[in-house]
């Protein structure tokens, strides 16, 4: 069985602050990690994916996310917060074989602060 | 990355009336498409895992016969909402993986449905 905990439901940082987004997780399996940013009223877009290799992985939009085995986390990070980063953030885990659905988080909301 | 399309973007019907809503790979083919539905400010729950040209396995608590699962072909799989009632409004979202490593899922736009 999987699950996903996100810590803070509402994140709110002043424009150009760190981003810090909290992701910790359960699985029996090696898990494969992911962060989905969703904006009102669409679809879900991949930010960024840890499945082997590398531990730091990065994505798109400067957000990058640190894989941490020994802390079951897989925290996402930005350095500098823009404006459009304003957005809803889901972390996701599934199973490391076949196509199997995602278990997501209950998602952090990001509010950036002019 | 992949296209995954969703129709309609958003529909509103009456009480007791069936909605139908597509989801498409647009440059890829998918054997198995997943559908999410999600509450407002709520996460993203798993509906039913849609196999093409076999029967869709469905999660605890979802009504198989309430939401109709086909999955026709590689590239399209349908949800429709049988006599639809206010508590079935809600954001329907679907999801496929490209071949072969099927390791991410790419996400369609969403349905935001409205029962009156």
């Amino acid at each position: 069985a999987q699950s996903v905990t996100q810590l803070g439901s509402h994140v709110s940082v002043s424009e150009g602050a760190l981003v810090l987004l909290r992701c910790n997780y359960s699985s029996s399996v090696p898990p494969y990690l992911f962060w989905y940013v969703q904006y009102p009223n669409q679809g879900l877009q991949l930010l960024l994916k840890y499945t082997t290799g590398a531990t730091l992985v990065k994505g798109i939009n400067g957000f990058e996310a640190e894989f941490k085995k020994s802390e079951t986390s897989f925290h996402l990070t930005k350095p500098s917060a823009h404006m459009s980063d304003a957005a809803e953030y889901f972390c996701a885990v599934k199973g490391n074989s076949g196509n199997t659905p995602l278990v997501f988080g209950k998602g952090t909301r990001l509010s950036v602060i002019a | 990355g992949a296209v995954v399309s969703q129709h309609p973007s958003r529909v509103i019907c009456k009480s007791g009336t069936s909605v139908k809503i597509e989801c498409r790979s647009l440059d890829f083919q998918a054997t198995t498409m997943f559908w999410y539905r999600q509450f407002p400010k709520k996460s993203l729950m798993l509906m039913a895992t849609s196999n093409e040209g076999s029967k869709a396995t469905y999660e605890q608590g979802v009504e198989k016969d309430k939401f109709l699962i086909n999955h026709a072909s590689l590239t399209l799989s349908t949800l429709t909402v049988t006599s639809a009632h206010p508590e079935d409004s809600s954001f329907y979202i679907c999801s496929a993986s490209p071949p072969p490593t099927s390791d991410t899922q790419y996400f369609g736009p969403g349905t935001r449905l409205t029962v009156l």
